[in-house]
C-alpha cells in the first residue's frame, strides 16, 4: 500500500533555531517527492519538488534532502523565524497510467516561539 | 494562491441538501481537483478533471459528483449533504500531472 509518515506529527521550536522534519514512504512507482508548507485557514504552498536523481533541493532557508535507496526525505528549517509556524506536508507522487498520483503525508505542525 | 478561488469560502447547510461548491482559475492550466482535508487524514482526491468534460474519480469520491463545462471552472456538487462530508475542500491545478500543484484557499463545509 502506498503510504507516507512523517514525523514528528508536531513541534516547538524557538525563534533562530534550526529544526529537520522527517518523511518516510513506500510508494511505488516513484515519479517525485513534493514539501508543502501550509499556514492556518489556507490552502498548501509549494516549498521544493525533488525527482528521483535529485539528493538536495533549498528554497531560502529551507533545505529538502531525498535519499531515495532507504525512501527517506527531510525538510531543515535555518533560523526559524515566527512566519514559520505552519503545517508542513510531504508528498509522494506515484506514477500510473495516465495520470500521476499524488499520496499526502498527514503533516508536521511547527510552532515558533518567540 | 496562484490565479485559484474558491467560492463559498465557508457554507453551513443540513443534512439533505444539496451543495455546490465552484473553483475558478485564470492560469489556463489542464488538471484541476478537489481535495477534502479531515483531522489524522492527508490530503484526500475526490475527483479531478484532465479537460472540459473530462472527468475521473479519486479515491474518496462516494457522495460526490463534478462537472467542468469550461477550462476555468471546475464545479463539487453533493446532491445530498451528509454530517461525514464536513470537511475543508481544496481545489487544486495544475499544467501537468507530474508538475506542481498549486491549491486554492479552501472551502469550509459544515453539515448539520
Amino acid at each position: 500500500k502506498n503510504q507516507v509518515e512523517q514525523s514528528p506529527q508536531s513541534l516547538i521550536i524557538l525563534e533562530g533555531k534550526n529544526c529537520t522534519l522527517q518523511c518516510n514512504y513506500t510508494v511505488s512507482p516513484f515519479s517525485n517527492l513534493r514539501w508543502y508548507k501550509q499556514d492556518t485557514g489556507r490552502g498548501p504552498v509549494s516549498l521544493t519538488i525533488m525527482t528521483f536523481s535529485e539528493n538536495t533541493k533549498s528554497n531560502g532557508r529551507y533545505t529538502a534532502t531525498l535519499d531515495a535507496d532507504t525512501k527517506q526525505s527531510s525538510l531543515h528549517i535555518t533560523a526559524s523565524q515566527l512566519s514559520d509556524s505552519a503545517s508542513y506536508i510531504c508528498v509522494v507522487s506515484a506514477k500510473g497510467g495516465a495520470t500521476n498520483k499524488l499520496i499526502f503525508g498527514t503533516g508536521t505542525l511547527l510552532a515558533v516561539q518567540p | 494562491d496562484a490565479g485559484i478561488t474558491q467560492s463559498p469560502r465557508h457554507k453551513v447547510t443540513e443534512t439533505g441538501t444539496p451543495v455546490t461548491l465552484r473553483c475558478h482559475q485564470t492560469e489556463n492550466h489542464r488538471y484541476m481537483y478537489w481535495y477534502r482535508q479531515d483531522p489524522g487524514h492527508g490530503l484526500r482526491l475526490i475527483h479531478y478533471s484532465y479537460g472540459v468534460k473530462d472527468t475521473d474519480k479519486g479515491e474518496v469520491s462516494d457522495g460526490y459528483s463534478v462537472s467542468r463545462s469550461k477550462t476555468e471552472d471546475f464545479l463539487l456538487t453533493l446532491e445530498s449533504a451528509t454530517s461525514s462530508q464536513t470537511s475543508v475542500y481544496f481545489c487544486a491545478i495544475s499544467s501537468e500531472t507530474y508538475n506542481e500543484q498549486f491549491f486554492g484557499p479552501g472551502t469550509r463545509l459544515t453539515v448539520l
